[in-house]
């Protein structure tokens, strides 16, 4: 059975740290994966990692794709209270379906 | 915002009913995803639409049915409902039809009583 997860299920950092977010999956016909950003409704869009595109960076955030050991991480540098949220990991196949991880809840402390 | 609009915002019901939530993509848009977001299951895939045709189809139950009209708007049907279906449900578009960025609408939070 196809499955996305992530860890940690939580985090709580201060502002200025460095966190590092993990996604693993096990999906047939595997076609993207993506990170979005949860806060207090909709899911924003973050990055889309293909294999013609394995890493995107986009200010503090940064992503990299691992094919090889089917997992991906989000990076975010020097952290803000604005980046509090939840980080959802989803896997995207050919035949159009997703699969969501069950998220990241990032804290930032001022 | 992204574009994407759902109505009604919040839907009570009783168990045993039918509602419909509607969605209207972002203008250009071809393609439109239905989601489950609820505590324990978290976001659940449930249908696709591209350009008025079911594309993909994830863990949508036989109760659930959804429809993508030539305006490009879609409506989720769900019926005979039961506690367990009290969730936020999200509606997305994106440009095509494969899972590249999909953009997400407020959802439309429903209660069944």
């Amino acid at each position: 059975e196809d499955k996305v997860v992530q860890s940690p299920l939580s985090l709580v950092v201060h502002e200025g740290d460095t966190v590092t977010l993990n996604c693993s999956y096990e999906v047939t016909n595997f076609r993207s994966l993506l990170w979005y950003k949860q806060e207090k409704k909709a899911p924003t869009f973050l990055f889309m990692l293909t294999s013609s595109g394995i890493e995107k960076k986009s200010g503090r955030l940064s992503s990299i794709l691992d094919k090889k050991e089917l997992s991906s991480i989000l990076n975010i540098t020097a952290t803000q209270t604005g980046d509090s949220a939840i980080y959802l990991c989803a896997v995207g196949t050919v035949y159009n379906d997703m699969r969501f991880g069950a998220g990241t809840r990032l804290t930032v402390k001022p | 915002d992204s574009g994407v609009t759902q109505t009604p915002k919040h839907l009570i019901t009783a168990t045993g009913q039918r509602v419909t939530l509607r969605c209207s993509p972002r203008s250009g848009d071809l393609s439109v995803y239905w989601y489950q977001q609820s505590l324990d299951q978290g976001l659940q895939f449930l249908i696709q639409y591209y350009n008025g045709e079911e594309r993909a189809k994830g863990n949508i139950l036989e109760r659930f049915s959804a429809q993508q009209f030539p305006d490009l708007h879609s409506e989720l049907n769900l019926s005979s409902l039961e506690l367990g279906d009290s969730a936020l449900y999200f509606c997305a578009s994106s440009v095509m039809h494969s899972t590249d960025t999909q953009y997400f609408g407020p959802g439309t939070r429903l209660t069944v009583l």
